[in-house]
């Protein structure tokens, strides 16, 4: 039972490029979510999705888009990093009062 | 700013007993969650309470909730050096589906 699965787990990026995020998870789980953890700053949400087909803002969305593919899959997108950027991102998904299961992260810097 | 509140850090000493504390803000709760997370990883779902309970124990683990005082801590007994992690509790906010709100997180420090 694999859970959640992000990839890559680490990826060193210039200002100005763009990638992204993959994110699976296999619990038939209707929520995904994409955190980024900062020093001090604790999780902060930058996309969730509720169901699949629908998509909406958290805290930190600015820099960033996703996309629902189906629902096991949920990508973050950065399209013009920049060094504010470097951060570690979870990918979580949650159903039905279940609490959430987390990715292992991806570690991002941005030079 | 976060609206589930908690230290930020905590030392003690290996078999000491550990208290971890966080207050939140939603009296309407189901459920609580406590998770851990180990360095380098992602975070782990510890244990959970819910809001009809006002205790709950597991092996070395209890979870104590004080719904007047919207309070919710979290003992470890017989610390070990390898509970040393960032502690985050959670609730779900009111009327956000499967949606949960995270503390800060506690960082657990246990010297031998």
């Amino acid at each position: 039972n694999a859970g959640v699965t992000q990839t890559p787990k680490f990826q060193v990026l210039k200002t100005g490029q763009s990638m992204t995020l993959q994110c699976a998870q296999d619990m038939n789980h209707n929520s995904m979510y994409w955190y980024r953890q900062d020093p001090g700053m604790g999780l902060r949400l930058i996309y969730y999705s509720a169901s699949e087909g629908t998509t909406d803002k958290g805290e930190v969305p600015n820099g960033y888009n996703v996309s629902r593919l189906n629902k096991r899959e949920f990508s973050l997108r950065l399209e013009s990093a920049a060094p504010s950027q470097t951060s570690v991102y979870f990918c979580a998904s949650s159903d039905r009062g279940d609490g959430y299961t987390f990715g292992s992260g991806t570690r991002l810097t941005v030079v | 700013g976060e609206d589930v509140e908690q230290s930020l850090f905590l030392s003690v000493r290996e078999g000491d007993s550990s208290v971890i504390n966080c207050t939140y803000t939603d009296s309407s709760s189901t459920y609580l969650y406590w998770y851990k997370q180990e360095p380098g990883a992602g975070l782990q779902l510890l244990t959970y309470i819910f809001s009809n309970m006002d205790m709950k124990q597991d092996q070395r683990l209890t979870v104590l909730l004080n719904k007047k005082d919207k309070h919710l801590s979290l003992r470890i007994a017989d610390t070990q050096t390898g509970d040393s992690a960032i502690y985050f509790c959670a609730e779900p906010p009111p009327n956000a589906g499967n949606m949960l709100t995270f503390g800060g997180g506690t960082r657990l420090m246990v010297k031998p």
